[in-house]
C-alpha cells in the first residue's frame, strides 16, 4: 500500500465549479500536509499548508484535514480556467520525510 | 527575489555525453533539493544539501553526482547516462532542511537521453 493516495483524475469541471480533490493516508506518524499546484511544464508551486486537523482558508481554497480518518481535501471554489492544473498532496512525517501524492489533473473549462 | 532559477530548460544527450544541471536561488535558504519527476508522476526525491553538505543521497546511481559550490548555487553533473533517466530534473530549496514542507521549485531542466 502506498504511503499517500490521491486519485489522478483526470478532473473536468465547468468554470464556477466547486472543486474537491482528496487524498488518503496511511500513516498516522504524518503531522504536516501541504497543497502544490504544478501547471505543465513548470515546477510545483506551495499552495496551502496545514498543521491540525481543521480547515483553513486562502481565498478561493479550503485545505481541510480529518487526522482521524487520515483524510486531506482541497476544495477550489469558484474555479477559473486558470486552475486548470495538476494538484499534488503532499505531507510530512516526523522524521521530515516529505511524501507526495500522485497528483490530480485538473481541467476547468470556459 | 523568490525564484529558484534552473538551467538548461531543455537537455538533450547521448549516453556517454557529460553535461550538467544548475540551480540557483538568492532566498538565503540553507536546504538545497534535486527531485526527479517522470510523466504523470509525482517529484521524487535524489538528494538534499543542507549548509552545502550533502545529507541525504537517495540510493541514486553514480552516473547523477551532485555538487554545492556555495549556499546558493546547487549542480547536477551528468555522465553515462540511460534512456530511462529522461525526466524533468527539478531542484527546490527551503529555510532549513527540516523545512521540507515548505520548498520553492524551480522550472525544471527537461532531460531526454538518446
Amino acid at each position: 500500500q502506498k504511503e499517500v493516495e490521491q486519485d489522478p483524475g483526470p478532473l473536468s469541471v465547468p468554470e464556477g465549479a466547486i472543486v474537491s480533490l482528496n487524498c488518503t493516508y496511511s500513516n498516522s506518524a504524518f503531522q504536516y500536509f501541504m497543497w502544490y499546484r504544478q501547471y505543465s511544464r513548470k515546477g510545483p508551486e506551495l499552495l496551502m499548508y496545514t498543521y491540525s486537523s481543521g480547515n483553513k482558508e486562502d481565498g478561493r481554497f479550503t485545505a481541510q484535514v480529518d487526522k482521524s480518518s487520515k483524510y486531506i481535501s482541497l476544495f477550489i471554489r469558484d474555479s477559473q480556467p486558470s486552475d486548470s492544473a495538476t494538484y499534488l498532496c503532499a505531507m510530512i512525517s516526523g522524521a521530515n520525510n516529505l511524501f507526495f501524492g500522485t497528483g490530480t489533473r485538473l481541467t476547468v473549462i470556459p | 527575489d523568490t525564484e529558484v532559477t534552473q538551467t538548461p530548460k531543455h537537455l538533450v544527450m547521448g549516453m556517454t555525453n557529460k553535461k550538467s544541471l544548475k540551480c540557483e536561488q538568492h532566498m538565503g535558504h540553507r536546504a538545497m533539493y534535486w527531485y526527479k519527476q517522470k510523466a504523470k508522476k509525482p517529484p521524487e526525491l535524489m538528494f538534499v544539501y543542507s549548509y552545502e553538505k550533502l545529507s541525504i543521497n537517495e540510493s541514486v546511481p553514480s552516473r547523477f553526482s551532485p555538487e554545492c559550490p556555495n549556499s546558493s548555487l546547487l549542480n547536477l553533473h551528468l555522465h553515462a547516462l540511460q534512456p530511462e533517466d529522461s525526466a524533468l530534473y527539478l531542484c527546490a530549496s527551503s529555510q532549513l532542511a527540516g523545512d521540507t514542507g515548505e520548498l520553492f521549485f524551480g522550472e525544471g531542466s527537461r532531460l531526454t537521453v538518446l
